[in-house]
């Protein structure tokens, strides 16, 4: 399929390992958070979303962390598969109904 | 259920020509986003519609882009004149609402322009 992106910074995780994804955000009054993973050709699916009044959620085998004073989330994926491979984004809202995505980071799996 | 379907899947046209690219939300949805995401980058927002009407269109990036959803479910994103700079990935999603609702993304449109 085709290739999301070609020069994203890219984390490569042996299979049945953890991985731990990072984003920075912008605004500091953001209330939302999404993480979405793009598959090469599709476009993004939702895996987890978190409130500004949580520091974690966690979801199946996807826990997101959250640290307002330093504005930065994590994607953390336990157990990590070979179709957990993708470009992941975590999305902050602008405005009630926008969101502004992070440039996003691929995420190999090795066999 | 049937998620959020775009057409056509590829496109490839000649600069200066006309395009038409399709979303079809899912069903009930109200909200309508229409993204653009080059190569490396992530999604970033053209226009939305509230129903009908475009609620938001300051992402549209000059007078040659055009959305429209006449009855408030399909959605078509219009670009005249194409030029080699549109050639992108164009998303679609829906949303049950207005507000910080989960958005479903469809496939993609991938346009490209000779």
């Amino acid at each position: 399929g085709e290739s999301v992106g070609l020069h994203l910074p890219t984390l490569s995780v042996q299979e049945g390992d953890n991985s731990i994804i990072n984003c920075a955000y912008s605004n500091s009054a953001s209330d939302y958070f999404i993480w979405y993973k793009q598959e090469s050709g599709k476009g993004p699916q939702f895996i987890i979303d978190i409130r500004s009044n949580m520091d974690k959620r966690q979801g199946q085998r996807v826990t997101v962390l959250l640290n307002k004073t330093v504005k930065h989330l994590s994607l953390q994926i336990a157990a990590t598969q070979p179709g957990d491979s993708a470009v992941y984004f975590c999305a902050e809202p602008s405005g009630t109904y926008k969101y502004i995505f992070g440039t996003g980071t691929r995420l190999k799996v090795l066999a | 259920g049937a998620g959020v379907s775009q057409t056509p899947s590829n496109k490839v046209t000649e600069k200066g020509k006309y395009v038409e690219l399709r979303c079809d939300p899912i069903s009930g949805h109200t909200a309508l986003y229409w993204y653009r995401q080059s190569l490396g980058q992530g999604p970033e927002f053209l226009i939305y519609f509230q129903g009908t009407g475009a609620a938001d269109d300051s992402g549209l990036p000059n007078d040659r882009f055009f959305a429209v959803r006449p009855e408030g479910s399909v959605s078509t994103l219009k670009i005249q004149r194409t030029e080699r700079g549109d050639s992108a990935m164009y998303l679609c999603a829906s949303s049950a609402g207005q507000g910080a609702y989960e958005q479903y993304f469809g496939p993609g449109t991938r346009l490209t322009v000779t």
